[in-house]
């Protein structure tokens, strides 16, 4: 079991490009997470899922959009890239049977410049 | 919504000594409240978790207490080692899935 994994570990953007965060678990977890980290700042919700081809806004969604379209993948995107948007990302999934422990990625570490 | 106050941002204690991270929340409906535990470069990890029936949890060296009527809980680490160098984030949740942190508490044992 890999668990989670996101893709990819680093990227450097210029303002206004655009990219897209991929996410993978194979835990057949039912829910997914992005948050975005920064210093003094705990970790944000940005999107959510409850659901193959389900979304939902988090705490901090301006400027991102999310899809899933298959149960083990989430991506994050962003379609046009901020200087605020430095920061690193993770992705989590949990099961919610028997449990709410998320299970968190190894994060993307993304610098916009 | 939720907001989750933690404190201190960094404790520094001394191999042996105990940690102590306190929590507040604002949202009377919480009911769910997990710590997790990060180490450097990696995700965080669920470390122990308590539910608004329970006063209080213990696994080992790791204990967390709630006080409902004053929306704040704990989490205590007895006899540190230096393995629990790490940042540490409490969470509050009213519907067990959506989490909301606090921000942190960077713990460096000293050895």
């Amino acid at each position: 079991n890999a668990g989670v994994t996101q893709t990819p570990k680093f990227r450097v953007l210029k303002t206004g490009q655009s990219m897209t965060l991929l996410c993978a678990q194979d835990m057949n977890h039912e829910y997914m997470y992005w948050y975005r980290q920064d210093p003094g700042m705990g970790l944000r919700l940005i999107h959510y899922s409850v659901g193959e081809g389900t979304t939902a806004k988090g705490e901090v969604p301006d400027g991102y959009n999310v899809s899933r379209l298959k149960k083990q993948n989430f991506l994050l995107g962003l379609e046009s890239a901020a200087p605020s948007q430095t920061s690193v990302y993770f992705c989590a999934s949990t099961q919610t049977v028997l449990s709410y422990e998320q299970y968190f990625g190894p994060g993307t570490r993304l610098t916009v410049t | 919504g939720e907001n989750v106050e933690q404190h201190p941002s960094t404790l520094s204690v001394q191999e042996g000594d105990s940690a102590v991270i306190k929590c507040t929340y604002s949202d009377s409906a919480s009911n769910y409240f997990p710590w997790y535990k990060q180490e450097l470069g990696k995700g965080p990890q669920l470390i122990i978790d308590i539910r608004s029936n329970v006063g209080e949890k213990k696994d080992q060296r790791i204990a967390v207490t709630l006080n409902k009527t004053a929306k704040h809980f704990s989490l205590h680490i007895t006899e540190t080692q230096p393995e629990d160098s790490a940042v540490y984030f409490c969470a509050a949740s009213s519907n067990d899935y959506k989490l909301s942190f606090g921000a942190g508490t960077t713990v460096t044992v000293r050895a």
